[in-house]
């Protein structure tokens, strides 16, 4: 089956301007992390939802970083004001539940490249 | 503060000389340690948790093992399609549905 997708595949912005980013999990998955990479670096965790609510968000660096789920599914990670120090790979991952015995599958993640 | 260092940072082997990766952590209760393979250019790729010291788990050629302390991720007879980057990661008592803390990494590099 489909695993999860992350659009688009690259995206370049200069400083200061919005940004979002898509994240298609595993159809019937209820739980979906954002986390982010840096180049040598293991991936960071973002924030967490449980079908559509966050339940837990504290990776989240500041307030210009925002992530909804509203549907449940597909999640949007949104970035205002971008800065030069959010260039990272930006993973999504997706678990059939929430439970200590769920695996997280891996998108293949949104490189960000900010001018 | 809960922490997960793997070494080394990079591994360079010939095609068959089998070696081991090390990931230590330090964590307020674990509830579980993963292991996942990355390719350049894509997410982790799931292969292993463990759950509770003396446990181990094998795929192919690797086999992972877990101490109070630290796992290990021995490599057999490696082939150059071994190659990759080999993530280690921690789920606490804490984050029981959450998040995964990760360590940076092993470069793994077989050459044939």
């Amino acid at each position: 089956g489909a695993g999860v997708s992350q659009t688009p595949s690259n995206k370049v912005t200069e400083k200061g301007k919005y940004v979002e980013l898509r994240c298609d999990p595993i159809s019937g998955h209820t739980a979906l992390y954002w986390y982010r990479q840096s180049l040598g670096q293991g991936p960071e965790f973002l924030i967490y939802f449980q079908g559509t609510g966050a339940a837990d968000d504290s990776g989240l660096p500041n307030d210009r970083f925002f992530a909804v789920r509203p549907e449940g599914s597909v999640s949007t990670l949104k970035i205002q004001r971008t800065e030069r120090g959010d260039s990272a790979v930006y993973l999504c991952a997706s678990s059939s539940g929430p439970g200590t015995t769920n695996e997280q599958f891996f998108g293949p993640g949104t490189r960000l490249t900010v001018l | 503060e809960d922490q997960v260092t793997q070494s080394p940072e990079a591994l360079r082997l010939q095609e068959g000389e089998s070696s081991s990766l090390n990931c230590s952590y330090t964590v307020s209760g674990l509830r579980g340690l993963f292991w996942y393979r990355q390719d350049p250019g894509k997410g982790p790729e799931f292969l292993f948790t463990l759950y509770s010291a003396g446990e181990e788990k094998e795929k192919e050629r690797l086999k992972a093992t877990l101490t109070k302390k630290e796992s290990f991720l021995h490599i057999t007879a490696p082939k150059p399609e071994d190659s990759a980057t080999y993530l280690c990661a921690v789920r606490t008592v804490y984050n029981q549905g959450g998040k995964l803390i990760f360590g940076q990494g092993t470069e793994l590099s077989v050459k044939p």
